[in-house]
C-alpha cells in the first residue's frame, strides 16, 4: 500500500537558520504529493504541493521537489522565522484506487529560536 | 465563507458514554472526511464520505460510526467511549477524489476519555 516515511522530529534551529525536512513515499503509479503545515492549536492547511515528477511546489518561502528517482519530496527553506514554528506533515494521495484518501507520514515538529 | 467548521472544540466524556461530533463545510464539496491525531502517529483516517448518502472506511474505523445525510454536514459518532478514544478529531472535506485535490481541514476537536 501507499506509505510516507518522513524524518523523526523535533527540529530545533535559530532564526534565519536553513530548513530541511526530509520525506520519502512508496506508492503505485503517480501520486500526488503535499506538505502540510500545523501551527499550535489549530487544524492542518495546505502548505505546497507537486502533481507531478519534477514539479516544484512553493509557498511562504518553502519549496520541495518531486523527484521520481529517489521517491522524495523533502521541504526545504533558505532561512526560518519564529513564526515558522509548526508541525509539518508529508502526504501523498495516490493515483489508483484509493486516490480519494490522503496518506501523511507521521509529523516533524520544527521549533524557531529568535 | 466559514469554511470546515467543528463542533465541539473541546469535550470531556467518562468511558462508556456516547456523542456526536459535527463537521460543517460550506465550500459544496463532495469528499469529506474524519482522521483522528495521535502523537507520533500522524493523522489516520477513520472513515470517510464521497458524496451525500454514502459512507466508507478508513484505516482506523473500530468504534465509531459516521452518516451523511446532508451534502454539507459529516457526523461522526461514538457509541460507547473507551480511553484508546482519546484523541483529537479532524474534519477535512475536497471537492473531488482526484489525486492533485487539495482537503481543507477543519480546527479540530480534542476529544478527553476518562
Amino acid at each position: 500500500g501507499n506509505s510516507v516515511t518522513q524524518m523523526e522530529g523535533p527540529v530545533t534551529l535559530s532564526e534565519e537558520a536553513f530548513l530541511t525536512i526530509n520525506c520519502t513515499y512508496t506508492a503505485t503509479g503517480y501520486p500526488s504529493l503535499f506538505w502540510y503545515v500545523q501551527y499550535p492549536g489549530e487544524g492542518l492547511q495546505l502548505l505546497l504541493k507537486a502533481t507531478k515528477a519534477d514539479d516544484k511546489g512553493s509557498n511562504k518561502g518553502f519549496e520541495a521537489t518531486y523527484r521520481k528517482e529517489t521517491t522524495s519530496f523533502h521541504l526545504e527553506k533558505g532561512s526560518v522565522q519564529v513564526s515558522d514554528s509548526a508541525v509539518y506533515f508529508c502526504a501523498l494521495r495516490g493515483s489508483r484506487g484509493g486516490s480519494e484518501k490522503l496518506v501523511f507520514g507521521k509529523g516533524t515538529k520544527l521549533t524557531v529560536n529568535p | 465563507n466559514a469554511g470546515v467548521t467543528q463542533t465541539p472544540k473541546f469535550r470531556v466524556l467518562k468511558t462508556g458514554q456516547s456523542m456526536t461530533l459535527l463537521c460543517a463545510q460550506d465550500m459544496n464539496h463532495e469528499y469529506m472526511y474524519w482522521y483522528r491525531q495521535d502523537p507520533g502517529m500522524g493523522l489516520r483516517l477513520i472513515h470517510y464520505s464521497v458524496g451525500e448518502g454514502t459512507t466508507a472506511k478508513g484505516e482506523v474505523p473500530d468504534g465509531y460510526n459516521v452518516s451523511r445525510l446532508k451534502k454539507q454536514n459529516f457526523l461522526l459518532g461514538l457509541e460507547s467511549a473507551a480511553p484508546s478514544q482519546t484523541s483529537v478529531y479532524f474534519c477535512a472535506s475536497s471537492y473531488t477524489g482526484q489525486r492533485q485535490e487539495t482537503q481543507y481541514f477543519g480546527p479540530g476537536t480534542r476529544l478527553l476519555v476518562l
